[in-house]
């Protein structure tokens, strides 16, 4: 089956700077790569997703990065504030699969 | 409310009682999952149904059954559990197409059970 490493597993970065996060996954079968951010006490929300048939993917402030080749994509977070502050979550799936595999989730702070 | 609404949010249970878990999504999907987040882990999948029939059970003892009387709802009945059972139980509902899903998940608020 697939299996998601994600790092680091605790991030702090000052306000107003970048953060990144880094995922890895096994299967070569996977095509769709979404991100989760889960504030405390709440559920995971998708922010923002990418597909294999492309290599980046941008939302205002955030971006997702992806290389096939390598197994892995990556998180970007611009102009950090306070309220990025959450557990970010990746996940790797396939269709046929029905599901998401994820990592194991980055705790990041985001210090004023 | 994003559409996926779980029941109870807390739940204290003994090792010998009997409880369940409430799912319902109000987004006309058709497939809905059983997640368990555990503190410092990766969320893992227990069940999947799409169309009303599950098809995916990683392999979770049998105190967990699940229930999925109709695409709008899913229960997980609870009995017999451990302590190491307590987490966080999280329903996600997407759109199956076919096999082909697609992709979106919405989760609920989760239900923090916790197991004396």
């Amino acid at each position: 089956g697939e299996n998601v490493e994600q790092h680091p597993s605790t991030l702090s970065v000052q306000e107003g700077d970048s953060a990144v996060i880094k995922c890895t996954y096994s299967d070569s079968a996977s095509n769709y790569f979404p991100w989760y951010k889960q504030e405390l006490g709440k559920r995971p929300q998708l922010i923002i997703d990418i597909r294999s048939n492309v290599g980046e993917k941008k939302d205002q402030r955030i971006a997702v990065t992806l290389n096939k080749t390598a197994k892995h994509f990556s998180l970007h977070i611009t102009e950090t504030q306070p309220e990025d502050s959450a557990v970010y979550f990746c996940a790797a799936g396939r269709g046929s699969a029905r599901q998401l595999t994820f990592g194991s989730g980055t705790q990041l702070t985001v210090l004023p | 409310e994003t559409g996926v609404t779980q029941t109870p949010r807390h739940l204290v249970m003994g090792m010998t009682n009997k409880k369940s878990l409430k799912c319902e999504q109000h987004l006309g999907h058709n497939a809905m999952y059983w997640y368990k987040q555990s503190a410092k882990k990766p969320l893992e999948l227990m069940f999947v149904y799409s169309l009303e029939e599950r098809v995916e059970n990683n392999s979770v003892p049998s105190r967990f059954s699940p229930e999925c009387p109709n695409s709008s709802h899913l229960f997980l009945h609870l009995h017999t559990l451990q302590p190491e059972d307590s987490a966080l139980y999280l329903c996600a509902s997407s759109q199956d197409y076919n096999g082909n899903f697609n992709y979106g998940y919405t989760f609920g608020s989760g239900t923090r059970l916790t197991v004396v």
